[in-house]
């Protein structure tokens, strides 16, 4: 079975530039949750839907982030303009209950 | 808000020995789970505790929902050098759906 697919796995942009990161949860899961990782701050729930509907984005850093799911298999995550401290690792996961999370391979992000 | 402290934060051990990590909360949690991340992926479930006093096995690891439902620990016996990666615990309050995460133990395994 195909697990959480994420795209890209790596990107580097310069401080600015949109960067637009993509994940297709598993089949069948209700919710899909955004997460960024980072040394500092370890894994910090950014937003999470659940039926296709945010539920709650109270983690999303600033209005320069914005996440949406148009349908089931897919959601993206926005980061426009991006900044040097926005560099991080950001994990896609999904689940057919809240708490049992899927992981996908993350997108490393890496603003110059 | 609700945070985990996840102790220690990194251990070093020789291969066959037993490891003991533990996270506690001031919240409640009605689920505490393990993950496991190892380099260049991301976390993968080892085991999801659902009821306090619980205590499940997954082959050489084992975990226990403390009975208060603020702490939960996991213990890894006879290390093997694939055990390496970082553990994160994680715990779900079931009134929504946010997963909130411990800051992870990096374990490494001297063969």
């Amino acid at each position: 079975d195909a697990g959480v697919i994420q795209s890209p796995r790596h990107e580097v942009t310069e401080m600015g530039q949109e960067v637009t990161l993509r994940c297709k949860p598993i089949s069948g899961h209700d919710y899909l949750f955004w997460y960024r990782q980072t040394m500092m701050r370890g894994l910090e729930l950014l937003i999470y839907f659940n039926n296709n509907v945010p539920i709650d984005d109270s983690g999303m850093p600033e209005d320069r982030f914005s996440a949406k799911m148009p349908n089931a298999s897919f959601s993206t995550l926005k980061i426009q303009p991006s900044e040097p401290r926005d560099s991080a690792v950001y994990f896609c996961a999904s689940s057919l209950t809240p708490g049992e999370l899927f992981f996908g391979e993350g997108s490393r992000l890496t603003v110059l | 808000g609700q945070q985990l402290n996840q102790s220690p934060q990194s251990m070093f051990i020789q291969e066959g020995e037993d490891v003991s990590m533990n996270c506690t909360s001031s919240s409640i949690f009605n689920t505490w789970l393990w993950y496991k991340q190892d380099p260049g992926e991301g976390p993968v479930l080892l085991i999801a505790l659902y009821k306090a006093g619980e205590l499940t096995s997954n082959g050489r690891l084992t975990a226990q929902f403390g009975i208060t439902r603020k702490d939960s620990f996991l213990n890894i016996s006879a290390s093997i050098p694939s055990d390496v990666g970082i553990y994160f615990c994680a715990g779900h309050s079931g009134n929504t759906g946010k997963l909130i995460f411990g800051q992870g133990t990096t374990l490494q395994v001297k063969p």
